[in-house]
């Protein structure tokens, strides 16, 4: 257990609904990233947060999707109007600020989406 | 970031060391190797990193080349509990936002015989 939580851990939806993610970090990091993984494939990264500041989004992540951070503690992340291609598992992580401490991140188990 | 390239498996006996290697022939000096593991339906987990000296502590050794081009992970006596796939990843130390996040590749599956 790294102290990351993430919920639901499993998700089976039918395509056109909507999905939300939740993480709760490590209490004393500000660092809050999400990543995506499919099946063969390394973790690709979606967003990141430093606090409650969305600092960097990834090409991946359609306007379908939205993460937020709103008090810099737990974050959320949505899935509007799901795909097939959204069935993944979504990972959350959460750092310290310090570099080089800042690349330790700290993994959730995961929320795995499946979409019908 | 520098690209990686690392073998898509590997196995090892148990209770052998296990060198997982990785090349970065275009890591840059302020960029920092960095490995993690992933076992079967968990997070990633970080091992280990480093810059330039070899590292060391109680889940790996790091061994980072002269030229620091290439690096190997070492598993001293590897159990089961670590087949896993190993991914090395490099990060500049830059204290950029954008450069926090960890770009992961495929990674190399090792699996650890009995």
């Amino acid at each position: 257990d790294t102290g990351v939580s993430q919920n639901p851990r499993h998700k089976i939806t039918k395509r056109g609904q909507n999905v939300t993610f939740r993480c709760d970090p490590i209490s004393e990091h500000n660092r809050l990233y999400w990543y995506r993984q499919t099946l063969g494939q390394g973790p690709e990264f979606l967003t990141y947060f430093q606090n409650e500041a969305q600092l960097e989004k990834s090409r991946l992540l359609s306007d379908r999707f939205s993460a937020e951070r709103p008090k810099g503690s737990f974050s959320t992340l949505e899935i509007q109007r799901t795909e097939q291609g959204d069935s993944a598992m979504y990972l959350c992580a959460s750092s310290r600020r310090a570099s080089p401490r800042a690349g330790e991140l700290f993994f959730g188990e995961g929320s795995r989406l499946t979409v019908l | 970031d520098a690209k990686t390239t690392q073998p898509t498996s590997m196995d090892c006996a148990e209770g052998r060391a296990a060198n997982l290697p990785c090349n970065h022939s275009t890591i840059s000096g302020n960029e920092y190797v960095y490995w993690y593991r992933q076992i079967h339906s968990q997070g990633p987990q970080y091992i280990i990193h480093g810059l330039k000296n070899n590292e060391t502590n109680e889940m790996a050794s790091l061994i980072i080349t002269e030229d620091r081009k290439s690096s190997t992970l070492i598993l001293p006596h590897a159990t089961l509990r670590d087949t896993a796939v190993y991914y090395c990843i490099v990060r500049p130390s830059s204290l950029l936002s954008s450069n926090y996040k960890l770009t992961f590749g495929k990674g190399t599956l090792l699996t650890v015989n009995p």
